[in-house]
């Protein structure tokens, strides 16, 4: 079975603080993907990554980073977190078209 | 740009049928997804079916296609409780590689 694993289930942190959700797949996927998750939206795609040290901006990369510097793990990076990133943020990597996805990290900016 | 549309929510009583409705606006989807969340969890696929296809049958979950209204459905047979959850509809995209979500309908299944 395909595992993607996400560092953590619940995170709180302050507004301008640095905050890492690290993400980590064990299929040897190329494509990874990070989204965040708000009621009434949907899923919207922040970054996604095709291969180590790749990454392109999805819908609403702003105030955003990643990074992958391996195949298996992609770090999503909010350097000076704003409550307007309070969200739930999931990851997922993908194997053709077919996305796999893990837990998702819910995130609280105060 | 593409768009992907779902009602927000579903009420249903156990053992009724339901009836999950999705609207899309890329022609080139490709795929066509049904994914389901349960509370706190990520995402699951439930199933998903080709553009060529008209309808894709699995279990109790039945998808039809209608491209030419660009319409896709998930019907869940004899409903319980434990279906109870945030389905999502998308669609991959053979232009950007990316898949499009629309924004989940809730499902509440009452005993």
């Amino acid at each position: 079975d395909v595992k993607v694993t996400q560092s953590s289930r619940y995170l709180v942190k302050r507004t301008g603080e640095k905050v890492f959700l690290e993400c980590v797949q064990d299929m040897d996927h190329e494509n990874m993907f990070w989204y965040r998750q708000d009621p009434g939206l949907g899923l919207r795609l922040i970054y996604f990554s095709y291969d180590v040290k790749m990454k392109e901006k999805g819908d609403i990369p702003e105030g955003y980073s990643v990074s992958r510097e391996k195949k298996e793990r992609f770090s999503l990076i909010l350097e000076s977190a704003s409550t307007n990133q309070t969200s739930m943020y999931l990851c997922a990597s993908s194997f053709d078209n077919e996305q796999f996805f893990g837990p998702g990290t819910r995130l609280t900016v105060l | 740009g593409e768009d992907v549309e779902q009602s927000l929510f579903l009420s249903v009583r156990e053992g009724d049928s339901s009836v999950i409705n999705c609207t899309y606006t890329d022609s080139s989807s490709t795929y066509l997804y049904w994914y389901k969340q349960e509370p706190g969890a990520g995402l699951q696929l439930l199933t998903y079916i080709f553009s060529n296809m008209d309808m894709k049958q699995d279990q109790r979950l039945t998808v039809l296609l209608n491209k030419k209204d660009k319409h896709l459905s998930l019907r869940i047979a004899d409903t319980q409780t434990g279906d109870s959850a945030i389905y999502f509809c998308a669609g991959y995209s053979g232009n950007t590689g990316k898949l499009i979500f629309g924004q989940g309908t809730t499902l509440q299944v009452k005993p």
